[in-house]
């Protein structure tokens, strides 16, 4: 298996501009979470999936921030405008019910 | 509602030392319980898991947690260090519904 596969790797942008990170997660997997991580704050729960559907956004920092999976195999977290306080890595996992979380390699986002 | 308590923000060894990490947890239910690693510029990785049975839990690289259900608590050990374990170690539970972390330990070893 491939594993978890996010994209891009690494992304510049400059503040305004819209960014948006993909997912795919371990085929066969349920859920799917979405973390931010910075040096500050450490690692951020922003939003999982269970079953295609979204089960707590409350880790989404604000309304620029939004996330969709509308199949079994992808999905993405947008953000619109981006700000330079945006600026983390990005990191996708998925599992199956209970199991072990599996970690995508991550999405650095610098804003500028 | 789960919470996840790692004692230890940083911690500075010297290669041989022995580690101890602390994990505390809070959560009513059964749980499988997990220890994290992340490599600097990497992704995190499982470094070992307890679902049932022996409480005791070897995982890679020399590591294991001992699960203790009536202090809520599952310490990662590793009885001699190398400079090649500078991570930062990352404890979890899950309840059924979602994988929850502790804040993270950034363990640095000094060779």
């Amino acid at each position: 298996d491939a594993g978890v596969i996010q994209s891009p790797r690494h992304e510049v942008t400059e503040m305004g501009q819209e960014v948006t990170l993909r997912c795919k997660p371990i085929s066969g997997h349920n859920s799917l979470f979405w973390y931010r991580q910075t040096m500050m704050r450490g690692l951020e729960l922003l939003i999982y999936f269970n079953n295609n559907v979204p089960i707590d956004d409350s880790g989404m920092p604000e309304d620029r921030f939004s996330a969709k999976m509308p199949n079994a195999s992808f999905s993405t977290l947008k953000i619109q405008p981006s700000e330079p306080r945006d600026s983390a890595v990005y990191f996708c996992a998925s599992t199956l019910g209970a199991g072990e979380l599996f970690f995508g390699e991550g999405s650095r986002l610098t804003v500028l | 509602a789960q919470s996840v308590s790692q004692h230890n923000h940083h911690v500075i060894l010297s290669e041989a030392a022995s580690l101890e990490l602390g994990c505390n947890y809070s959560y009513g239910g059964t749980v499988n319980l997990f220890w994290y690693v992340q490599y600097p510029g990497q992704h995190l990785q499982l470094l070992l898991k307890y679902f049932s049975g022996d409480p005791l839990v070897k995982g890679i690289k020399g590591f294991e947690a001992e699960f203790i259900k009536s202090k809520f608590s599952f310490n990662l050990r590793k009885p001699s260090v190398q400079w090649s374990d500078t991570a930062e170690y990352f404890c979890a539970v899950n309840g059924g519904d979602k994988i929850i972390f502790g804040k993270g330990t950034r363990l640095h070893i000094l060779p």
